[in-house]
């Protein structure tokens, strides 16, 4: 079974402020992706990575997928109270592309 | 455009029961996969399907079971409910099978209670 460890479980900041979600495992993934949750609702597509090294940003966010494809960072800048839910990391594998889901990083921003 | 829909929103049942979810993928959209969310595990994979056919199927007990239908609408069907059942399930659609670039969309789910 592959795992994908996410950490901190939980962050809590100060709106300004920049932070940094890791996403880990010891087994090689296809792409991965980054959503978030936020209360009652199903997860939210942010980002898709799939080519090892890889970096997009998305406004303030930057997704990193490491060169190995075994990891992958979100970094996010001038924290908001908006940016406040769950970050899921998933990965999927080759050959097989259902999605396995990180343990998740709460994420809350105070004003 | 209609995002996934899923009913019921809520659900009470009792241990022993049965109950039926139901997942309408966005238009266009023929593959849809289901997810169980609980503080404890996260999201766990149940089983994804793809023109009628169940593709991929996670760990659970052969109680939970699936089917799609030719306009691509889903339903779930869990038997014989457990206490541990209690879960806010997740469906999610996808314009194709095995190409994980274009994404999954995710319904609101639907948030199972078992008495």
């Amino acid at each position: 079974t592959q795992l994908l460890e996410q950490s901190p479980q939980f962050l809590s900041i100060q709106e300004g402020e920049n932070l940094t979600v890791y996403c880990n495992s010891s087994s090689v993934f296809s792409s991965l992706q980054w959503y978030r949750q936020e209360p009652g609702e199903g997860p939210v597509l942010l980002v898709t990575v799939v080519t090892g090294g890889e970096v997009k940003k998305l406004k303030r966010l930057t997704f990193q997928f490491g060169d190995a494809r075994k990891d992958s960072s979100l970094h996010i800048t001038a924290a908001q109270p908006g940016d406040t839910g769950l970050y899921l990391c998933a990965g999927t594998n080759f050959g097989n592309e259902k999605l396995t889901f990180g343990t998740g990083t709460r994420l809350t921003i105070i004003p | 455009k209609a995002g996934v829909t899923q009913t019921p929103r809520y659900l009470i049942k009792t241990r022993g029961q049965q109950v039926t979810l139901s997942c309408s993928p966005i238009s266009g959209h023929r593959s849809v996969s289901w997810y169980q969310q609980t503080p404890g595990q996260g999201l766990q994979f149940l089983f994804e399907y793809f023109s009628e056919t169940q593709r991929n199927k996670g760990n659970f007990p052969g109680r939970f079971s699936g089917r799609q239908f030719s306009n691509s609408r889903s339903e779930m069907n869990v038997s014989t409910l457990e206490l541990g059942d209690s879960a806010l399930y997740l469906c999610a659609s996808s314009p194709r099978f095995g190409v994980p670039t274009y994404g999954y969309t995710f319904g609101s789910g639907t948030r199972l209670t078992v008495v």
